[in-house]
Protein backbone atom coordinates (compact mmCIF):
# COMPACT_ATOMS: atom_id res chain seq x y z
CA UNK A 1 0.00 0.00 0.00
CA UNK A 2 0.71 3.34 -0.74
CA UNK A 3 2.70 5.51 1.85
CA UNK A 4 0.67 8.77 2.49
CA UNK A 5 1.84 12.20 4.41
CA UNK A 6 0.01 14.56 5.93
CA UNK A 7 0.93 18.19 7.68
CA UNK A 8 0.78 17.56 11.72
CA UNK A 9 -1.56 20.12 11.99
CA UNK A 10 -3.51 22.69 10.77
CA UNK A 11 -6.33 25.32 12.30
CA UNK A 12 -9.76 26.73 10.96
CA UNK A 13 -12.00 28.84 11.49
CA UNK A 14 -15.31 28.07 12.46
CA UNK A 15 -17.64 27.93 9.41
CA UNK A 16 -15.00 27.95 6.55
CA UNK A 17 -13.84 25.87 4.89
CA UNK A 18 -11.04 23.11 5.79
CA UNK A 19 -8.86 21.79 2.93
CA UNK A 20 -6.96 19.22 4.48
CA UNK A 21 -3.76 17.72 1.98
CA UNK A 22 -2.44 14.36 1.42
CA UNK A 23 0.18 13.52 -0.69
CA UNK A 24 0.66 9.48 -2.01
CA UNK A 25 2.98 9.71 -4.55
CA UNK A 26 3.88 6.00 -4.91
CA UNK A 27 0.05 5.08 -5.40
CA UNK A 28 -1.12 2.39 -7.49
CA UNK A 29 -3.51 1.98 -10.31
CA UNK A 30 -5.77 -0.37 -8.01
CA UNK A 31 -5.32 1.70 -4.74
CA UNK A 32 -8.39 3.39 -3.54
CA UNK A 33 -7.86 6.88 -1.35
CA UNK A 34 -9.83 7.16 1.71
CA UNK A 35 -10.19 9.25 4.87
CA UNK A 36 -11.30 9.13 8.38
CA UNK A 37 -11.69 11.12 11.31
CA UNK A 38 -11.11 10.23 14.76
CA UNK A 39 -12.69 12.23 17.34
CA UNK A 40 -10.91 12.05 21.23
CA UNK A 41 -11.19 9.08 23.23
CA UNK A 42 -13.37 7.59 20.05
CA UNK A 43 -12.66 5.14 17.26
CA UNK A 44 -12.69 6.40 13.64
CA UNK A 45 -15.00 7.15 11.99
CA UNK A 46 -15.15 6.73 7.80
CA UNK A 47 -15.71 10.06 6.07
CA UNK A 48 -15.34 9.38 2.61
CA UNK A 49 -13.06 7.34 -0.26
CA UNK A 50 -12.06 7.65 -3.84
CA UNK A 51 -9.81 6.19 -6.80
CA UNK A 52 -10.23 9.00 -9.46
CA UNK A 53 -12.36 10.82 -9.33
CA UNK A 54 -13.80 13.45 -7.30
CA UNK A 55 -16.34 12.24 -4.55
CA UNK A 56 -18.70 14.46 -2.24
CA UNK A 57 -21.31 13.04 0.40
CA UNK A 58 -22.68 14.58 3.05
CA UNK A 59 -19.99 14.79 5.05
CA UNK A 60 -17.23 15.96 3.26
CA UNK A 61 -15.76 16.24 -0.51
CA UNK A 62 -12.56 14.96 -1.47
CA UNK A 63 -10.41 15.79 -4.54
CA UNK A 64 -7.91 13.71 -6.48
CA UNK A 65 -5.45 15.28 -8.71
CA UNK A 66 -5.29 14.06 -11.73
CA UNK A 67 -2.30 12.30 -11.54
CA UNK A 68 -3.29 10.39 -8.02
CA UNK A 69 -0.69 11.74 -6.35
CA UNK A 70 -2.16 14.06 -3.70
CA UNK A 71 -5.74 14.35 -2.61
CA UNK A 72 -7.30 16.96 -0.73
CA UNK A 73 -10.51 16.39 2.07
CA UNK A 74 -12.56 19.11 1.96
CA UNK A 75 -15.33 20.26 5.13
CA UNK A 76 -17.06 23.41 3.80
CA UNK A 77 -18.31 24.50 6.90
CA UNK A 78 -16.11 23.79 9.60
CA UNK A 79 -17.55 23.43 13.08
CA UNK A 80 -16.03 22.76 16.39
CA UNK A 81 -17.14 19.25 15.89
CA UNK A 82 -14.62 18.88 13.25
CA UNK A 83 -12.02 19.32 15.72
CA UNK A 84 -10.34 16.20 15.13
CA UNK A 85 -7.38 13.75 13.91
CA UNK A 86 -7.40 13.34 10.02
CA UNK A 87 -5.85 10.15 8.45
CA UNK A 88 -5.77 9.55 4.70
CA UNK A 89 -5.02 6.27 4.03
CA UNK A 90 -4.54 4.03 0.39
CA UNK A 91 -5.34 0.89 0.03
CA UNK A 92 -6.69 -2.04 -2.48
CA UNK A 93 -10.39 -2.33 -2.46
CA UNK A 94 -11.40 -5.52 -0.82
CA UNK A 95 -8.28 -5.07 1.35
CA UNK A 96 -9.61 -2.09 3.36
CA UNK A 97 -9.36 -3.76 6.49
CA UNK A 98 -5.65 -3.63 6.50
CA UNK A 99 -5.31 -0.29 6.03
CA UNK A 100 -2.32 1.42 7.71
CA UNK A 101 -2.75 4.99 9.45
CA UNK A 102 -0.33 7.22 9.69
CA UNK A 103 -0.05 9.87 12.25
CA UNK A 104 -2.26 12.19 10.40
CA UNK A 105 -3.72 15.47 10.63
CA UNK A 106 -4.96 17.38 13.76
CA UNK A 107 -7.73 19.36 12.76
CA UNK A 108 -8.59 22.18 15.69
CA UNK A 109 -11.69 24.39 14.08
CA UNK A 110 -11.76 27.14 16.44
CA UNK A 111 -14.64 29.59 17.00
CA UNK B 1 -27.29 0.26 13.67
CA UNK B 2 -26.28 -0.31 16.71
CA UNK B 3 -22.81 0.14 15.97
CA UNK B 4 -19.75 -1.64 16.97
CA UNK B 5 -19.35 -2.79 21.28
CA UNK B 6 -16.31 -3.48 23.10
CA UNK B 7 -15.80 -4.23 26.66
CA UNK B 8 -14.10 -2.94 29.07
CA UNK B 9 -13.43 0.91 27.79
CA UNK B 10 -10.79 0.75 30.78
CA UNK B 11 -8.51 -2.01 31.90
CA UNK B 12 -6.18 -1.56 34.53
CA UNK B 13 -3.74 -4.71 35.63
CA UNK B 14 -0.57 -5.34 36.64
CA UNK B 15 2.31 -6.45 34.62
CA UNK B 16 2.44 -10.17 34.46
CA UNK B 17 -1.31 -10.45 34.58
CA UNK B 18 -3.96 -11.46 32.02
CA UNK B 19 -6.94 -9.40 30.15
CA UNK B 20 -9.17 -10.06 27.92
CA UNK B 21 -11.15 -7.80 25.63
CA UNK B 22 -14.84 -8.64 24.31
CA UNK B 23 -15.48 -6.79 20.77
CA UNK B 24 -19.76 -7.28 19.27
CA UNK B 25 -19.71 -6.42 15.80
CA UNK B 26 -22.40 -5.05 14.03
CA UNK B 27 -24.62 -8.26 13.07
CA UNK B 28 -24.45 -8.62 9.27
CA UNK B 29 -20.57 -7.79 9.11
CA UNK B 30 -18.54 -11.12 8.66
CA UNK B 31 -15.51 -9.29 8.91
CA UNK B 32 -14.02 -8.41 12.16
CA UNK B 33 -10.94 -5.85 12.50
CA UNK B 34 -8.69 -5.74 15.89
CA UNK B 35 -6.31 -2.61 15.84
CA UNK B 36 -3.71 -1.30 18.34
CA UNK B 37 -3.06 2.35 19.41
CA UNK B 38 -0.81 4.17 21.19
CA UNK B 39 -0.77 7.90 22.40
CA UNK B 40 -0.16 10.37 19.36
CA UNK B 41 0.09 7.25 16.62
CA UNK B 42 -2.42 6.19 13.92
CA UNK B 43 -4.19 3.00 14.78
CA UNK B 44 -1.74 -0.57 14.03
CA UNK B 45 -3.54 -3.32 12.31
CA UNK B 46 -3.19 -6.47 14.51
CA UNK B 47 -5.46 -9.16 12.79
CA UNK B 48 -8.84 -10.12 11.07
CA UNK B 49 -11.43 -12.10 11.04
CA UNK B 50 -14.06 -13.50 8.26
CA UNK B 51 -16.30 -15.18 10.04
CA UNK B 52 -15.01 -17.64 12.48
CA UNK B 53 -11.28 -17.77 10.24
CA UNK B 54 -8.90 -15.89 11.36
CA UNK B 55 -7.12 -14.84 8.32
CA UNK B 56 -4.52 -12.59 9.00
CA UNK B 57 -1.74 -11.54 11.85
CA UNK B 58 0.25 -8.82 12.06
CA UNK B 59 4.03 -9.43 12.69
CA UNK B 60 3.16 -6.73 16.02
CA UNK B 61 0.87 -9.90 17.30
CA UNK B 62 3.09 -11.51 19.96
CA UNK B 63 2.33 -14.92 21.25
CA UNK B 64 1.30 -13.62 24.32
CA UNK B 65 -1.45 -12.58 22.51
CA UNK B 66 -4.44 -14.31 21.15
CA UNK B 67 -8.19 -13.85 19.46
CA UNK B 68 -10.65 -15.93 18.67
CA UNK B 69 -14.05 -15.28 16.68
CA UNK B 70 -15.77 -18.97 17.80
CA UNK B 71 -18.62 -18.46 16.40
CA UNK B 72 -18.61 -16.00 13.46
CA UNK B 73 -19.85 -13.44 15.50
CA UNK B 74 -18.13 -11.79 18.87
CA UNK B 75 -14.60 -11.87 18.92
CA UNK B 76 -12.02 -11.75 22.25
CA UNK B 77 -8.56 -10.87 22.28
CA UNK B 78 -6.07 -11.88 25.02
CA UNK B 79 -2.99 -10.62 25.88
CA UNK B 80 -1.35 -13.24 28.44
CA UNK B 81 1.49 -12.28 30.83
CA UNK B 82 1.19 -8.22 30.21
CA UNK B 83 3.75 -6.04 29.85
CA UNK B 84 4.01 -2.12 30.42
CA UNK B 85 4.47 -2.25 26.98
CA UNK B 86 1.33 -3.50 26.30
CA UNK B 87 -0.39 -0.45 27.30
CA UNK B 88 -2.18 1.13 24.24
CA UNK B 89 -5.64 1.53 23.23
CA UNK B 90 -7.22 -1.68 21.49
CA UNK B 91 -9.97 -1.14 18.81
CA UNK B 92 -12.39 -3.64 17.31
CA UNK B 93 -13.64 -2.80 13.53
CA UNK B 94 -16.06 -4.67 11.62
CA UNK B 95 -17.72 -4.36 7.97
CA UNK B 96 -19.38 -6.85 5.26
CA UNK B 97 -17.32 -8.48 3.29
CA UNK B 98 -16.50 -7.05 -0.77
CA UNK B 99 -16.06 -4.23 -2.63
CA UNK B 100 -14.99 -0.67 -0.40
CA UNK B 101 -17.52 -1.43 2.59
CA UNK B 102 -16.23 0.61 5.24
CA UNK B 103 -15.18 0.15 8.26
CA UNK B 104 -16.83 0.29 11.38
CA UNK B 105 -15.03 1.27 14.39
CA UNK B 106 -15.84 0.56 17.98
CA UNK B 107 -14.55 2.96 20.92
CA UNK B 108 -12.11 0.64 21.97
CA UNK B 109 -10.63 -0.65 25.64
CA UNK B 110 -8.14 1.22 26.83
CA UNK B 111 -5.77 -1.00 28.64
CA UNK B 112 -2.91 0.65 31.24
CA UNK B 113 -0.39 -1.84 32.54
CA UNK B 114 0.94 -1.03 35.85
Amino acid sequence: DAKTTQPPSMDCAEGRAANLPCNHSTISGNEYVYWYRQIHSQGPQYIIHGLKNNETNEMASLIITEDRKSSTLILPHATLRDTAVYYCTCTRGGSQGNLIFGKGTKLSVKP
Amino acid sequence: DTGVSQDPRHKITKRGQNVTFRCDPISEHNRLYWYRQTLGQGPEFLTYFQNEAQLEKSRLLSDRFSAERPKGSFSTLEIQRTEQGDSAMYLCASRRTGGNEKLFFGSGTQLSVL
